[in-house]
């Protein structure tokens, strides 16, 4: 069953403390993205990266960090340094299909500041 | 700073309508656009994909892009109270997706 898995599900942090997201995918797919959504909002990027061992910084990258170890895994840390965390985040990726290059998202992880 | 623009909405239609969603975008070079569905409280389905001028079908959603004015929408045939939803408009700028704050959809039973 293909497709991208992101856990946990919910997630809450305390002040101070260091969160890590799992995103993890069986599509081989070359290039990941963790995008944060605000409540009525849009999309943000925050990290992206296109191949293993590289990433680049999306539009809003301060307070958090990512690692790119393996094609399958893109995890993101939300550091203490994130002032306003509290969001919905998502993960991607991005594969060339029969149409074209096509970005497919995971279910998401709500995080939550206790 | 590329752009994308929606109209957020609520774009209200009765059941059976055509519901038709617009998007601008500021790219002149994005070649890939997309459409997502996102129901509350979920993450983003992709709906179509359009990547040359003109319409696009697949079932009761047609993509149409005019990349000389920058425009893509989606129109959704015979709405269906289920189509209630956010639909963001998603442009490829250097392989990255720049996406609107999306348009709110609501068909009316």
């Amino acid at each position: 069953d293909g497709g991208i898995t992101q856990s946990p599900k919910y997630l809450f942090r305390k002040e101070g403390q260091n969160v890590t997201l799992s995103c993890e995918q069986n599509l081989n797919h070359d290039a990941m993205y963790w995008y944060r959504q605000d409540p009525g909002q849009g999309l943000r990027l925050i990290y992206y990266s296109q191949i293993v061992n590289d990433f680049q910084k999306g539009d809003i990258a301060e307070g958090y960090s990512v690692s790119r170890e393996k094609k399958e895994s893109f995890p993101l840390t939300v550091t203490s340094a994130q002032k306003n965390p509290t969001a919905f985040y998502l993960c991607a990726s991005r594969g060339l299909t029969s149409g074209g290059e096509t970005q497919y998202f995971g279910p998401g992880t709500r995080l939550l500041v206790l | 700073q590329k752009e994308v623009e929606q109209n957020s909405g609520p774009l209200s239609v009765p059941e059976g309508a055509i519901a038709s969603l617009n998007c601008t975008y500021s790219d002149r070079v994005s070649q890939s656009f997309f459409w997502y569905r996102q129901y509350s409280g979920k993450s983003p389905e992709l709906i179509m994909s359009i990547y040359s001028n003109g319409d696009k079908e697949d079932g009761r959603f047609t993509a149409q892009l005019n990349k000389a004015s920058q425009y893509v929408s989606l129109l959704i045939r015979d709405s269906q109270p289920s189509d209630s939803a956010t639909y963001l408009c998603a442009v490829d700028s250097s392989y990255k997706l720049i996406f609107g704050s999306g348009t709110r959809l609501l068909v009316r039973p």
